[in-house]
């Protein structure tokens, strides 16, 4: 493995299916997010981690949730699939730490549709 | 509220130059990042202001004005590679990155 990836690459879901996004770095990064985009939209954070066994809430959490086991792996985990969910998701990792200069490495995507 | 403003859609001529503004209004400033994001991948670091003025790497320079909340991502000697979308960030208080919603640029011969 080298920096991160993702699985599946895309996905297909029947709406009030749960789905669990698949998210592995091996750049011993401290922090993880995850992110979706969507046409005319800038990235919008869903939740993060800081640090291993820590979570927060970005700006768009609701109908997410994520855990945070080990510093690798940061799953991403849709309990009751909605056609809003369909969107293209990133997982990106950085150093952390609350430095300022903290450039976020990003997995190549998932994209998700929802039906 | 946060707000990062940037052209949806700019063209340009290959060998040419580009110059893509970035607006922003955010709780706090730690830094501007610039992306790049081709087609169907994903977004890849290209440069970092924290301090007003310009950083120049290669054929990309980024400008930060800190009190007017502006920056801009210039491209010298374009090339058809350079077809692609560039996304604004600004890092605020929390140390989150806020994301304008990027610049396709398109690159014509």
């Amino acid at each position: 493995i080298a920096g991160i990836t993702q699985a599946p690459t895309s996905q297909i879901l029947a709406a009030g299916r749960r789905m669990t996004l698949r998210c592995t770095q091996d750049m011993r990064h401290n922090a993880m997010y995850w992110y979706r985009q969507d046409l005319g939209l800038g990235l919008r954070l869903i939740h993060y981690s800081n640090t291993a066994g820590t979570t927060g809430k970005g700006e768009v959490p609701d109908g997410y949730s994520v855990s945070r086991a080990n510093t690798d792996d940061f799953p991403l985990t849709l309990a009751s699939a909605v056609p809003s969910q369909t969107s293209v998701y990133f997982c990106a990792s950085s150093e952390g730490g609350g430095a300022a200069y903290n450039e976020q490495f990003f997995g190549p995507g998932t994209r998700l549709t929802v039906l | 509220g946060q707000n990062i403003d940037q052209p949806t859609e700019m063209t340009a001529t290959e060998g040419a130059i580009v110059q893509i503004n970035c607006t922003y209004q955010t709780s706090g400033f730690n830094g501007l990042f610039w992306y790049q994001q081709h087609a169907g991948e994903a977004p890849t670091f290209l440069s970092y202001n924290v301090l007003d003025g310009l950083e120049e790497k290669g054929r990309f320079s980024s400008f930060l004005s800190r009190s007017k909340g502006y920056s801009y991502l210039l491209l010298k000697e374009l090339q058809m590679k350079d077809s692609a979308s560039y996304l604004c960030a600004v890092m605020d208080s929390n140390y989150q990155l806020i994301w304008g919603a990027g610049t396709k640029l398109i690159i014509k011969p």
